[in-house]
């Protein structure tokens, strides 16, 4: 059973506009939520993270929107760059346990 | 910067051969983490340990085993190699102070 989920495989946008990954998530335990991007061959690289007390993180150009009575969250990339292009995890974690469950990926593509 | 180093980026191995795979990191992490990352099926936990000689299943242990004899090492064995084991393998480390994992580069096996 599939903890957390993204139902979109694949994403693409153009330079410059907002790139919107989502994930929904069925454990209502999870208290800590992460993103990570990863390229091709390559490991997944810490992209953001956000705690359950709170409904919104930011870093630069990355945010990340925590919905918990949805059980949703996104990353929003503002401006989208080339450079962004890469698959796209989400993560969620139930304090203690040390163990991440991943989502599937979304691809995300930014065209020039 | 964390240091989670794969031995092999690229392994073929027949069927049925015991395969070792290392993970080495250098920042005396606690917890050590292997996943496999497959297409449409993201990253999957296969086994963690939280400290020296400890492992827990992760959620496919099936046909896997690892060993942990030093903090910085953490071995996944494939006991005897089936092609649906081919994939992408992911170690990672994390200090239990933070919620981040660093991961390393990951190695393709591919079973024949």
């Amino acid at each position: 059973d599939q903890q957390v989920k993204q139902n979109s495989p694949s994403l693409s946008v153009q330079e410059g506009r907002i790139s919107i990954l989502n994930c929904d998530y069925t454990n209502s335990m999870f208290d800590y939520f992460l993103w990570y991007k990863k390229y091709p061959a390559e490991g997944p690289t810490f992209l953001i993270s956000i705690s359950s007390i709170k409904d919104k993180n930011e870093d630069g150009r990355f945010t990340v929107f925590l919905n918990k009575s949805a059980k949703h969250l996104s990353l929003h990339i503002v401006p989208s760059q080339p450079g962004d292009s890469a698959v796209y995890f989400c993560a969620a974690m139930v304090g203690a346990t040390n163990k991440l469950i991943f989502g599937t990926g979304t691809l995300l593509a930014v065209q020039p | 910067d964390v240091k989670v180093t794969q031995s092999s980026r690229y392994l073929v191995k027949r069927t049925g051969e015991k395969v070792f795979l290392e993970c080495v990191q250098d920042m005396d992490h606690e917890n050590m983490f292997w996943y496999r990352q497959d297409p449409g099926l993201g990253l999957r936990l296969i086994y963690f340990s939280y400290d020296v000689k400890m492992k827990e299943k992760g959620d496919i242990p099936e046909g896997y085993s690892v060993s942990r004899e030093k903090k910085e090492r953490f071995s996944l064995i494939l006991e005897s190699a089936s092609t649906n084991q081919t994939s992408m393998y992911l170690c990672a480390s994390r200090d239990i102070s933070n919620y981040g994992y660093t991961f390393g580069s990951g190695t393709r096996l591919t079973v024949v």
